[in-house]
Formats: C-alpha cells, structure tokens, sequence
C-alpha cells in the first residue's frame, strides 16, 4: 500500500532562517513525489515535483526538496524563511504506473515569525 | 488562462437533501479527480475521471456518492440524502491528458460542505 507520512504537525521557524519541512514515503515501484502549499479557504498549490533524475529539484517562490531513494524521503527545503511562507504543506506520492491517484500526507503547519 | 472552477464555494444541506458539487476543469486538461478534506485531516482520494469514464472510484464510498464527467459541460460529484459526516472540503483537481501521471494536478479552491 502506498502512504505518506509527514512527522511534524507544526514547523516554526524565524523569518530569514533556513526550514525544512519533511516527508518519508512508501510506495512499491517508482515514486512520483509532489508538494502543495495550502492557504487558508484556498486549494492547493503545486511547488514541485520529482519524476527522474537528478534528486535535488528546485519549485516555486525559492522551494527545493531532495529525494533520497535509500531513505524514501522528499524534505522540502528552503534556504531562507518569508514571513508569507506560512501556510499548510502536503506531500504526496504516486506509484509511476498507478491511474492518477495522488496519496496525501496529512499536511504540516509552517510558521515563519518575523 | 483560468484555473480550475468550482462551484458553489460554500453549500449548506440539511440532513437527506442532496448535494451536487460542481467542477470545470483548467481548459485544455480531460483528467479530472475529487478529493474530501475533513477538519484537520490531509486529503482523501475519492474519484479519478476522463470524459464520460470513471477510471478510478477506490475512494468512493458504496453508497449515496457518484461522480460523471459528461462530453459536454463540468464534472459533478453527488451526495444524495447527506448526513452529517459529510460536512468537509471537496476539491476538484485536473491535469492535462499527455502522461498525465507525471502532470502535477491543478487543484481549485474547493467546496466546502456543510450538513445542518
């Protein structure tokens, strides 16, 4: 069974710092990994995806997030935190082979304090 | 070129009445997906379409859920005789139809369901 996990509820983080958010997968056969950005009563923003290749990828608005296949992660990255950077993160996941699912993790708050 | 549209963005149902979740997807994709967002939860597949097929519905449940995306017009998800536990966001994503797997999917704002 595929499933995403994202460990911390909650990331805070000072504005001008560097943040990570995380993300471990599971999935049988090649992953396709994705992360959204959701504002509040708004629906999901694409940042960045990783398909093939080379394992750091860089998104929108500064994200970048390296997969490391040995340790089925895809930590989302940033080298310096914005104040209008906090918002809800989701990572998700599809089998390369499956229909079109995408399976969610269940989102991690970023606060970024000025 | 505009996103994702869904509509209504906030609907009210009492207890049995029926809710119709509409959704048109960005122009130029024919895959269409529901998702539910329950409070405080990530988001749940539900239904995977193209034009006039159901390709995925794993994520439906048996009963009073369907989906359709006819030839004409936008995707409807329908909820008949609604009961409280259906109250939750529903959001609409598309993608475009060449190797749609490795398509990130365009989500729209959602509509947000609301049993009385």
């Amino acid at each position: 069974a595929q499933s995403v996990a994202q460990p911390e509820d909650q990331v805070n983080v000072a504005e001008g710092n560097p943040l990570t958010v995380k993300c471990t997968y599971s999935v049988s056969g090649n992953p396709y990994l994705f992360w959204y950005v959701q504002y509040p009563n708004r629906g999901l923003q694409f940042l960045l995806k990783y398909i093939t290749g080379d394992n750091l990828v860089k998104g929108s608005y500064g994200f970048e997030a390296e997969f490391n296949k040995s340790q089925t992660s895809f930590h989302l990255k940033k080298p310096s935190a914005l104040v209008s950077d906090s918002a809800l993160y989701f990572c998700a996941v599809r089998r390369s082979s499956n229909t079109g699912k995408l399976i969610f993790g269940q989102g991690t708050t970023l606060q970024v304090k000025p | 070129n505009a996103g994702v549209m869904q509509n209504p963005r906030h609907l009210v149902r009492r207890r049995g009445q029926e809710a119709r979740l509409r959704c048109s997807p960005m122009k130029g994709h024919s895959h269409v997906y529901w998702y539910r967002q329950l409070p405080e939860e990530g988001l749940k597949f539900m239904v995977y379409l193209q034009k006039e097929n159901i390709i995925d519905e794993s994520g439906m449940p048996k009963e009073r859920f369907s989906a359709e995306f006819p030839k004409e017009g936008p995707s409807i998800l329908r909820i008949q005789q609604v009961v409280r536990g259906d109250s939750a966001a529903y959001f609409c994503a598309s993608s475009p139809p060449a190797t749609a797997e490795e398509q990130p999917q365009h989500f729209g704002d959602g509509t947000r369901l609301s049993i009385l």
